[in-house]
């Protein structure tokens, strides 16, 4: 059971924020949020990732709701090497160890 | 400091046999993940170890099996090898359990 629902498919265009919607109304209390991408079969790559407040680093920003049921991944200025499949994450509880349940994610395609 | 290195990262083998994938973690890192990707059933957990202890297993078969070293590397195994078990198989590290994972590139398995 992923825990989160995602958009299949999303397009951006190039240099505009794409905004990655995710629904997580089951999440606990003391369960994070993360990001991660994969690029076409490579590993997945950790983006993000945040508890209550909203985060943000040199890769993209996180945007929490207050209720914690939902956030939004940003990519301010998307570019061609941004298309990927994106994934967010409730982390399992900490006293359930470090599991990570992938959905299917939304793949994104920024256009030129 | 180096990424998660995994090999062999191609492999071909028949039904039957068994195969050892190899993973060594980003140094310092004492916890790692192995993950299973497939088109049909996407990312799923396999198993998790820290300090050389089995912390946490998903829902597979006995055919799969993991160990960790002194020195963190871990190795997967899978025996009796089935055409359900091509796939993509990923590791991951963190520096403890609870804490942000890290991607390898992977080891792409066929079975034939």
């Amino acid at each position: 059971d992923a825990k989160t629902t995602q958009p299949p498919s999303m397009d951006c265009a190039e240099g505009r924020a794409a905004n990655l919607p995710c629904n997580h109304s089951t999440i606990s209390g003391n369960e994070y949020v993360y990001w991660y991408r994969q690029i076409h079969s490579q590993g997945p790559q950790y983006i993000i990732h945040g508890l209550k407040n909203n985060e943000t680093n040199e890769m993209a920003s996180l945007i929490i709701t207050e209720d914690r049921k939902s956030s939004t991944l940003i990519l301010p200025h998307a570019t061609l090497r941004d298309t990927a499949v994106y994934y967010c994450i409730v982390r399992v509880a900490p006293n359930t160890g470090n599991q990570f349940y992938f959905g299917t994610g939304t793949s994104l395609t920024v256009i030129p | 400091k180096a990424g998660v290195t995994q090999t062999p990262r191609y492999l071909i083998k028949t039904r039957g046999q068994q195969v050892t994938l190899s993973c060594s973690p980003i140094s310092g890192h004492r916890s790692v993940s192995w993950y299973q990707q497939t088109p049909g059933q996407g990312l799923q957990f396999l198993f998790e170890y820290f300090s050389e202890t089995q912390r946490n297993k998903g829902n597979f078969p006995g055919r799969f099996s993991g160990r960790q070293f002194s020195n963190s590397r871990s190795e997967m195994n899978v025996s009796t090898l089935e055409l359900g078990d091509s796939a993509l198989y990923l590791c991951a590290s963190s520096f403890r359990l609870e804490e942000t994972q890290y991607f390898g590139p992977g080891t792409r398995l066929l079975v034939l």
